[in-house]
């Protein structure tokens, strides 16, 4: 089945680490996306990328960075300078402008 | 720019009561409209969307939503709702004549449904 699968579901990062986290689709979708859901506040963009090799800075950008090396993939890091990074991670894809998007089941990071 | 504003952040209902999620959205072009559930821990999954077409849409678990242009609103109701249906529940709008076509979400309604 196709789907997006974003990993590891839960992660602990000391202060002062970076960490990546996963996010792989196999729906051929040209468009991915990172959010960042904190209780009460709704989905936050962090980035997106609207085909390989090219991501956009969305809303929350400071303290993360991604790549986007093949159709299929689209890391995070959690850089360092994130001050606040404890929050579950959402990684989506999308078909084309619009169109809605596809989920996957979210990394849970908290700072320990 | 474009908004989504849920009117509520918690609905509480008693089981085989009728449900209404209310959702309103600003945007100066045409919009495409959708409506997300979320289980605790979980990723979004589309419960319904609206591009173009009858302004009543159907979508999976019993939901349906109707599109007001008028009142630029996107409410979300289900006539008799189950235990099963508790979560949290988000309206999102792209505006797919714009520059970027990704979807602004509103901050989510958590829906809680009693015995």
């Amino acid at each position: 089945d196709g789907g997006i699968t974003q990993s590891p579901k839960y992660l602990f990062r000391k202060e002062g680490q970076n960490v990546t986290l996963s996010c792989e689709q196999n729906l051929n979708h040209d468009a991915m996306y990172w959010y960042r859901q904190d209780p009460g506040q709704g989905l936050r963009l962090i980035y997106y990328s609207q085909i390989v090799n090219d991501f956009q800075k969305g809303d929350i950008a400071e303290g993360y960075s991604v790549s986007r090396e093949k159709k299929e993939s689209f890391p995070l890091t959690v850089t360092s300078a994130q001050k606040n990074p404890t929050a579950f991670y959402l990684c989506a894809s999308s078909i084309g402008e619009g169109l809605g998007y596809t989920f996957g089941s979210g990394t849970r990071l908290t700072v320990v | 720019a474009q908004s989504v504003t849920q009117l509520d952040s918690q609905v509480p209902v008693f089981e085989e009561a009728p449900v209404e999620l209310r959702c309103n959205y600003s945007s100066s072009v045409s919009v495409y409209l959708f409506w997300y559930v979320q289980y605790p821990n979980q990723g979004l999954q589309l419960l319904l969307k609206y591009l173009s077409g009858s302004t009543l849409v159907k979508g999976i678990n019993g939901f349906e939503a109707e599109f007001n242009k008028s009142q630029t609103s996107f409410h979300l109701r289900k006539p008799s709702v189950h235990i099963s249906d508790t979560a949290e529940y988000f309206c999102a709008v792209s505006d797919y004549g714009g520059s970027q076509g990704n979807l602004i979400f509103g901050k989510g309604t958590k829906l809680s449904v009693k015995p």
